[in-house]
């Protein structure tokens, strides 16, 4: 299995234009989870899946964010219009149903300028 | 929801020395901590894990404690080595809720 995969791996956008980050989980896991990391806060979680439905999404911190988990394989975190402060990596994670380790993705590094 | 409290932040040791770090956790009904280790530009990755049912972990070099009545768990690294120096962040997780709650991480410096 190839794990988490996450594109881009850096994407660097103009403050007001529309960011899509993409995350494929490992085959098999039930669990998805989005995180942002920052210096300032961490590593926050922003929403979590589970078979492809949202389960919590309260660390979705403005409406300018959205995600969406269409099928058992994909899934993207959406921010329009991004902002400078929106600028972290963001991880995509994974999990099997009943087992608590997260598999992470590589990043995807966003800088708004 | 959970708070999950890391301490130290920065960590310094000498090569063959042991390193530990402690965290805290706020909400009683966590049953599983795990640890993960993030080496710089790289993803987050877990190197172990306890569950509250279990009072001590060891693998290899690497060995977790949980003390379930303070509410508080610590990594431990003996016979440090180079490739040891990382972030290190430890986090716990609710009973029946699957959202791991990360403390602020560790950065371990292991000096050859």
């Amino acid at each position: 299995d190839a794990g988490v995969i996450q594109s881009p791996r850096h994407e660097v956008t103009e403050m007001g234009q529309e960011v899509t980050l993409r995350c494929k989980p490992i085959s098999g896991h039930d669990y998805l989870f989005w995180y942002r990391q920052t210096m300032m806060r961490g590593l926050e979680l922003l929403i979590y899946f589970n078979n492809n439905v949202p389960i919590d999404d309260s660390g979705m911190p403005e409406d300018r964010f959205s995600a969406k988990m269409p099928n058992a394989s994909f899934s993207t975190l959406k921010i329009q219009p991004s902002e400078p402060r929106d600028s972290a990596v963001y991880f995509c994670a994974s999990s099997p149903t009943g087992y608590y380790g997260y598999t992470f993705g590589s990043g995807t590094r966003l800088t708004v300028v | 929801g959970e708070n999950v409290e890391q301490h130290p932040s920065t960590l310094s040791v000498q090569e063959g020395d042991s390193a530990v770090i402690k965290c805290t956790y706020s909400d009683s009904a966590s049953n599983y901590f795990p640890w993960y280790k993030q080496e710089l530009g790289k993803r987050p990755q877990l190197i172990i894990d306890i569950r509250s049912n279990v009072g001590e972990k060891k693998d290899q070099r690497i060995a977790v404690t949980l003390n379930k009545t303070a509410k508080h768990f610590s990594l431990h690294i003996t016979e440090t080595q180079p490739e040891d120096s990382a972030v290190y962040f430890c986090a716990a997780d609710p009973l029946n809720d699957y959202k791991l709650s990360f403390g602020a991480g560790t950065t371990v410096t292991v000096r050859a």
